[in-house]
């Protein structure tokens, strides 16, 4: 049982649309980390956020953590092939070594 | 290397097999994790070590599965016993400092198992 719900499961766009992953829950998280992961290969981090309504960007994607913390979204623009990969969301508290784990996003970007 | 490592990369067993997997966490780094994935899944949070010392082994599913760091630094994970539904790939990660939430963890490559 995966206390972060991630949607939609599976996301298949062409090059150089946009695309929104959602990361939501009912419990507060004290940070939300945001994953990708390539087949073959483990999770790389791509961005924490900690502070709720917090926006982070990163070259094309923009990432946020809802008001409440228990919610948070990854937005790509113009995405590219190489953005191609398993998205997953990470929620973590405070003095609890412990990360939770969504299901997971696969995005394909066709050329 | 300077990343996480896991070894073997791939591990086919009989059902019934004893499998160990290992983990080289990145020089240095205190905490060390080991998650389960199943396929088209979120990794699973198994065991967490602090050096030496195993703190939590809450997701460990059964009593067939086995987790030591005896020097603090390379970690084995052992399933005795392997049944159909281990089959799943196992992430290893590391981290600086105290494995707290906010901290980042490095995942090695992963070990994928599949049990016949």
């Amino acid at each position: 049982t995966q206390l972060l719900e991630q949607s939609p499961q599976f996301l298949s766009i062409q090059e150089g649309e946009n695309l929104t992953v959602y990361c939501n829950s009912s419990s507060v998280f004290s940070s939300l980390q945001w994953y990708r992961q390539e087949p073959g290969e483990g999770p790389v981090l791509l961005v924490t956020v900690v502070t709720g309504g917090e926006v982070k960007k990163l070259k094309r994607l923009t990432f946020q953590f809802g008001d409440a913390r228990k919610d948070s979204s990854l937005h790509i623009t113009a995405a590219q092939p190489g953005d191609t990969g398993l998205y997953l969301c990470a929620g973590g508290r405070t003095n609890d070594y412990k990360l939770s784990f969504g299901a997971g996003t696969t995005v394909t970007v066709r050329a | 290397g300077a990343g996480v490592s896991q070894s073997p990369r791939y591990k086919v067993a009989k059902r019934g097999q004893d499998v160990a997997l290992r983990c080289d966490p990145i020089s240095g780094h205190v905490s060390l994790f080991w998650y389960q994935q199943a396929l088209g899944q979120g990794p699973e949070f198994l065991t967490y070590f602090q050096n030496e010392a195993q703190l939590d082994k809450s997701g460990l599913p059964s009593d067939r599965f086995f987790a030591e760091r005896p020097e603090g630094s390379v970690s084995t994970l052992k399933i005795q016993r392997t049944q159909q539904e281990d089959s799943a790939v196992y992430l290893c990660a590391s981290s600086l400092d105290l494995g707290q939430g906010v901290d980042e963890q490095f995942f090695g490559p992963g070990t994928r198992l599949t049990v016949l």
